[in-house]
Order: structure tokens, then C-alpha cells, then sequence
């Protein structure tokens, strides 16, 4: 049971570039998270979705777009990476079991954007 | 105004010394709170719940005072293992449909030395 994994783990991108990080759950959780965490930020919530084929803005979307085609995966897509999106990415899943259920989440993406 | 926020310290306290976190978050639909904990350079991992009637799980009590919108998390002879950052986190309502939207405070940032 691998629970929630991202990939890739480690990335560099030049100014303009795109690249779409992926987020795989094997736990059929409803609901998925992409946050961003900077430091002395917390964990930043950029879009979620609530279930497959839905997805909403989170507290910074502005640069990212998401899909969840299928409820498993959620990916996070940079259209025109920009330098201020250097961060470390990190994915969740969670079941909401009366509002009480527990996130899991994935080891990270550290992006780097020169 | 940030929808959960935390004093991000750092707190400095000797083994054996009892600390507390205090979180506050503004919106009034919220439905559900959590402490995470994360250490440094990994994934937050589930501390606790946090329930109305307040809860206790070994050496740490978290409580809820609804009408004030304020959490709390003691932690009671603490070991150096409790080193860590320790978030607050609220459920609230996404799209006015589903308790889905997972939000972190930035982090208080706690050292515990010998």
C-alpha cells in the first residue's frame, strides 16, 4: 500500500517553462490537496478537489491549474513557471469521515525555477 | 486576514518544561480542527483531533472554544523528541456543498533542549 505519492521528487526549471506535477493515491479518498510551503509560510493551499471531475482555488492559484480526470490522481500543472514558484510542493488525500478524516500526504516536490 | 493563524514562535523550552499553542481562524463555519506536526524537511503527519468537549492523548490536551474561534494544543513534559513544528489545521465548507477545504496556520516552530 504505497498511500500517496508525487512525482517527481526533485526538479529545476528555467523562467517560461511548464511542467505538470503528478499526485497518485491508492486509498480511494474523496478528496485531494496541492499545498506549497515556503519558508516561515506554513503549507499554502493552492487548489483542492472534493471528489473526481471537481476542483476548486485554494488561498494562492494564481500560476497553477489542476485536474482530477480520475479519482486517484490530481495533478498540478505550472503553465509558465516563474521564479516566485520556487517551493516545496506538497500533495494530500483525505476521506471525510463526518469532517473528522485524517490526511495523508506525499514525501514533497522540491521545485526549483532559475 | 489569514484564515488560521498561529504565533510561529520559535518557542525555546527545557526538557520537562510544559508549553502551549494557541490558533485562531476566522471563518465561523468551520467544522473541524486538527494539529499537525512536522519536522523539518518532511510531510505533515496527524498529532490529533480536535474535539469540542476537548481531548487528551498522553501528554498532550488540545482544546476548541467555538465562540472565540481559538484552538489550543499542551503539550506537557516535553521531551526532546518534541522538537518539531506543529501546525493548526481547520475543515470548513467548499462551495457551500462539503466540508472539504483543509486549511494549515503557518506553524509554530518548537525546540526543546536538554
Amino acid at each position: 500500500n504505497a498511500g500517496v505519492t508525487q512525482t517527481p521528487k526533485f526538479r529545476v526549471l528555467k523562467t517560461g517553462q511548464s511542467m505538470t506535477l503528478l499526485c497518485a493515491q491508492d486509498m480511494n479518498h474523496e478528496y485531494m490537496y496541492w499545498y506549497r510551503q515556503d519558508p516561515g509560510m506554513g503549507l499554502r493551499l493552492i487548489h483542492y478537489s472534493v471528489g473526481e471531475g471537481t476542483t476548486a482555488k485554494g488561498e494562492v492559484p494564481d500560476g497553477y491549474n489542476v485536474s482530477r480526470l480520475k479519482k486517484q490522481n490530481f495533478l498540478l500543472g505550472l503553465e509558465s513557471a516563474a521564479p516566485s514558484q520556487t517551493s516545496v510542493y506538497f500533495c494530500a488525500s483525505r476521506q471525510d469521515v463526518l469532517g473528522m478524516g485524517k490526511a495523508f500526504f506525499g514525501q514533497g516536490t522540491r521545485l526549483t525555477v532559475v | 486576514r489569514k484564515e488560521v493563524e498561529q504565533d510561529p514562535g520559535p518557542f525555546n523550552v527545557p526538557e520537562g518544561a510544559t508549553v502551549a499553542f494557541n490558533c485562531t481562524y476566522s471563518n465561523s463555519a468551520s467544522q473541524s480542527f486538527f494539529w499537525y506536526r512536522q519536522d523539518c524537511r518532511k510531510e505533515p503527519k496527524l498529532l490529533m483531533s480536535v474535539y469540542s468537549s476537548g481531548n487528551e492523548d498522553g501528554r498532550f490536551t488540545a482544546q476548541l472554544n467555538r465562540a472565540s474561534q481559538y484552538i489550543s494544543l499542551l503539550i506537557r513534559d516535553s521531551k526532546l523528541s518534541d522538537s518539531a513544528t506543529y501546525l493548526c489545521v481547520v475543515n470548513s465548507l467548499s462551495g457551500g456543498t462539503s466540508y472539504g477545504k483543509l486549511t494549515f496556520g503557518q506553524g509554530t516552530i518548537l525546540t526543546v533542549h536538554p
